[in-house]
């Protein structure tokens, strides 16, 4: 079956650091790839997507890249800030038509930044 | 509402009670899942609607867990005769439908069964 995993947490940088949290596959087609976050109090939210291999999703400042070669994608963010202080899971969807499938979820990287 | 609703945000069960979470989607959304967030992990898909339809129940891990969508809007996870290992946030999303991927998440309830 279908299955994520993601660096195991917490991570603890100092604010401006460069962040990458790490991400990789197994799907047995070609699956949809995603980042959430969820920060203190608040429910999971998309941070950002991919649908195909070799796209990039950004947001926020945060990008990944589907790397098909390698099944992965890494979350990387050039200078961070505490408000990025929440739990990051990395999930992916074999059903890029936004039908029947759910997501399978990683089990989660706390991220902790320091002022 | 503008996002997934959830409630009760925070439910204590004695065990061997019967609960029932219930979640509002965004209005129109024609895809509804449950999952189901153990402590420091990641969700884990429980049931899957199209409107009223449950297309998929294979992530519901005993014949306690019951989910229902009658008229294709408002569901309701019902977990009868609650054990502690099911003590957990449970998840409600929402997406709109066939051509887009985004599934929107509530807050959640997080039920403790003591």
């Amino acid at each position: 079956g279908d299955s994520v995993t993601q660096m195991e947490g917490p991570v603890t940088l100092s604010e401006e650091a460069f962040l990458t949290i790490n991400c990789t596959y197994t799907a047995t087609g070609y699956p949809s790839l995603f980042w959430y976050v969820q920060y203190p109090g608040e429910g999971l939210q998309l941070l950002l997507k991919a649908t195909k291999a070799d796209d990039k999703g950004s947001n926020k400042g945060f990008e990944a890249t589907y790397r098909k070669e390698t099944t992965s994608f890494h979350l990387e963010k050039g200078s961070v800030q505490v408000s990025d202080s929440a739990v990051y899971f990395c999930a992916l969807s074999e059903d890029s038509g936004g039908g029947a499938d759910g997501l399978t979820f990683g089990k989660g990287t706390h991220l902790i930044i320091q002022p | 509402g503008a996002g997934v609703s959830q409630s009760p945000r925070y439910k204590v069960a004695k065990r061997g009670q019967d609960v029932a979470l219930r979640c509002d989607p965004i209005s129109g959304h024609v895809s509804l899942f449950w999952y189901q967030q153990a402590l420091g992990q990641g969700p884990e898909f429980l049931t899957y609607f199209q409107n009223e339809a449950q297309l998929d129940k294979s992530g519901l891990p005993s014949d306690r867990f019951f989910a229902e969508r009658p008229e294709g809007s408002v569901s309701t996870l019902k977990i009868q005769r609650t054990q502690q290992e099911d003590s957990a946030v449970y998840l409600c999303a929402s997406r709109s439908g066939w051509m887009n991927t985004e599934a929107f998440f509530g807050q959640g309830t997080r039920l403790t069964v003591v």
